[in-house]
């Protein structure tokens, strides 16, 4: 049982690029969310799914693009990197909206 | 003003120290209360979840809510090594789930 597998583990691009953070999970999770984490900002909601075919912005969703099209996938796309999104990126995943949330190990994407 | 207020730390204590980790915030709605531990480059586990005022204990870990002075503790008795992490406090009113920035807690043998 992988649990929630995030891809890739590290990424640097160049402003400008554009790229897409993978996020899978094996959990039958309705519940799908990426966060972006920050040092002295805690963890903040990019976009988040409570079931395929449905997304919503979260707290932060400026700068990117989410698609649901599978309970098991929820990539999270930047379209134009800027250095403002250097960060580490979580994926989180949960039966339900209130449920126990279980989070990736993470991408660390630098921006330069 | 930020919602959730955690002191970032470093906070370093000897093993086998009882350890006092805290939140404070300032939304009346937060009614679960949770502490997650991540270790060094993994995500964040959830270690305990509260609702309302009061204690709950699990193993060495207790987690105390005062919803009266809008602040949350989480203390570790006989701290391990193994116990050294950051421990993030989080809080949900509705469908609103807020993170605190996290403590960076070292404990050494």
């Amino acid at each position: 049982n992988a649990g929630v597998t995030q891809t890739p583990k590290f990424q640097v691009l160049k402003t400008g690029q554009s790229m897409t953070l993978q996020c899978a999970q094996d959990m039958n999770h309705e519940y799908m969310s990426w966060y972006r984490q920050d040092p002295g900002m805690g963890l903040r909601l990019i976009h988040y799914s409570v079931g395929a075919g449905i997304t919503d912005q979260g707290e932060v969703p400026n700068g990117y693009n989410v698609s649901r099209s599978t309970t098991e996938d929820f990539p999270l796309r930047l379209l134009s990197a800027a250095p403002s999104q250097t960060s580490v990126y979580f994926c989180a995943s949960s039966f339900g909206t209130n449920e126990k949330l279980f989070f990736g190990s993470g991408t660390q994407l630098s921006v330069l | 003003q930020k919602e959730v207020e955690q002191d970032p730390g470093p906070l370093s204590v000897p093993e086998g120290a009882i350890v006092s980790l805290n939140c404070t915030y300032s939304n009346s709605a937060f009614q679960y209360f949770m502490w997650y531990r991540q270790y060094s480059r993994k995500g964040p586990e959830l270690l305990m979840y509260t609702y309302s005022s009061g204690n709950k204990e699990d193993g060495r870990f207790t987690a105390q809510v005062d919803k009266s002075s809008k602040y949350i503790s989480l203390f570790i008795r006989d701290s391990q090594p193994s116990d050294s992490a950051t421990y993030l406090c989080a809080m949900r009113g509705g469908n609103k789930l807020v993170f605190g920035a996290g403590t960076i807690l070292r404990v050494k043998s």
